[in-house]
């Protein structure tokens, strides 16, 4: 079946500094999305990204969905204490019926 | 606009009791699914709905059973709880299926078999 695989797990990183987590997908993904889960939390819908090559930006954030559509990435410039939190990548099945979802990658940050 | 309520939020069971896990959303939304998040392990489907009447398994279905009897509500039913199934369960639903709708979840409910 389909699989979504997120690197790194973990990353610890004093704030200031630069965060990239990477997303890659088993098959060729239709759209992608991101969320954001803080300690305790429930994940968060972020964003969407559904063109070939596609870069979106959320204010410090920056998303790209590579040319194959089939890997990913969240980019966060100089990180802030209010950026900890595991952040998800995910992707839908071909019938757009199930989406499955990255392994996670949890952030921290040192103030 | 409460968007999708679960619970419990917190429960203790023992092994071999069956519970079930509420969920309600109030979005009119067609689709709602199940997830479990177990450490490294990320959000893992368990069951889901297109729509009412209608479900179908996800990826971990083993040991739950699901209903959708109205559009805005989807238990999920432990038959015969297993320390396995002690997890984090998400509910979640969307406006309609397939690509490009986004995924509103529910605050979680923190299940323990002991």
């Amino acid at each position: 079946g389909q699989q979504v695989m997120q690197i790194p797990q973990y990353q610890h990183v004093q704030e200031g500094e630069d965060f990239t987590t990477y997303c890659n997908s088993s098959t060729t993904l239709s759209n992608i999305q991101w969320y954001k889960q803080r300690p305790g939390g429930h994940p968060v819908f972020l964003i969407q990204l559904v063109k070939s090559g596609e870069v979106k930006k959320q204010k410090r954030l920056t998303f790209q969905f590579g040319e194959a559509k089939k890997n990913s990435s969240l980019h966060i410039t100089a990180t802030q204490t209010t950026d900890v939190g595991t952040y998800f990548c995910a992707g839908p099945n071909n019938a757009g019926n199930m989406l499955t979802f990255g392994g996670g990658t949890r952030l921290m940050v040192k103030p | 606009n409460a968007g999708v309520t679960q619970t419990p939020k917190f429960q203790v069971l023992k092994t071999g009791q069956s519970m079930t896990l509420q969920c309600a959303q109030d979005m009119n939304h067609e689709y709602m699914s199940w997830y479990r998040q177990d450490p490294g392990m990320g959000l893992r489907l368990i069951h889901y709905s297109v729509g009412a009447g209608i479900t179908d398994q996800g990826e971990v279905p083993n040991g739950y059973n699901v209903s959708r009897s109205t559009t805005e509500d989807f238990p999920l039913r432990l038959l015969s709880a297993a320390p396995s199934q002690t997890s984090v369960y998400f509910c979640a639903s969307s406006y309609t299926w397939g690509s490009g709708n986004t995924i509103y979840f529910g605050e979680g409910s923190w299940l323990t078999v002991v």
